[in-house]
């Protein structure tokens, strides 16, 4: 069964550095969403996006954020410039069309120290 | 704003025993929802869909339905099993926002042999 993949699984990285977290959506999905959940806390959406632009961002994704579709199959997400708060598990979904499942990955848990 | 809520927190139950799980939301304009498990440290799975125009969704021993107006959605799971042992979320979307998922707290869910 196709499954929502992310690498790597887990990032440690030192605060005001950048990185980068990768995603292989299914692949005859066209919707594709970034969330991420702190410990203990709920899950929280980030960004969704469409036909390789943005659908929608939160508050939480302001411009050290931005999203990737660099070719057919990887989604990515990079934070320029880490904070301490950014240390989280952060989820790729995609999504088959308007109103289907979403599909999640396992995760990336970012340790910001 | 949307407001999910998943109450109880926490519950315990013996093997074999019917487990029933509650989300309520505050606004009632939802597009969809649905109703995840997640495994310690792990990915979000998809457990079952249920559109808003829908009043209950079957899959296997899940069963789930959905009361709009009263803002209110139930996952019945029969004859519980220790593999069931997780936490469950339930999260929304709505209307005007039909990609973003808002989600619960979650109940995490201990079935003991």
């Amino acid at each position: 069964e196709p499954e929502v993949t992310q690498t790597p699984s887990h990032q440690v990285t030192q605060m005001g550095q950048e990185v980068i977290l990768r995603c292989v959506p299914i692949s005859n999905h066209l919707y594709f969403y970034w969330y991420r959940q702190i410990l203990g806390q709920k899950v929280e959406f980030l960004v969704s996006f469409y036909n390789n632009e943005i659908s929608e961002k939160s508050e939480i994704f302001d411009d050290q954020f931005s999203v990737e579709r660099p070719d057919g199959s990887n989604f990515t997400l990079k934070i320029r410039s880490t904070k301490l708060e950014d240390s989280a598990m952060y989820f790729c979904a995609s999504q088959r069309d308007r109103g289907n499942e979403q599909y999640f990955g396992p995760g990336t848990r970012l340790t910001v120290t | 704003k949307q407001e999910v809520t998943q109450i109880p927190a926490a519950l315990s139950v013996p093997e074999g025993e019917n487990l029933v799980l509650n989300c309520s939301f505050t606004d009632s304009a939802i597009y969809n929802l649905q109703w995840f498990r997640q495994d310690p440290g792990k990915g979000l799975t998809s457990l079952l869909l249920i559109q808003s125009s829908q009043r209950e969704q079957t899959s296997g021993r899940l069963n789930a339905s959905l009361d709009k107006s009263s803002g209110r959605s139930t996952l019945y799971i029969a004859a519980s099993q220790p593999g069931d042992s997780a936490t469950y979320l339930c999260a929304v979307s709505s209307t005007d926002s039909w990609g973003k998922l808002q989600f619960g707290a979650g109940t995490q869910v201990v079935v003991t042999p």
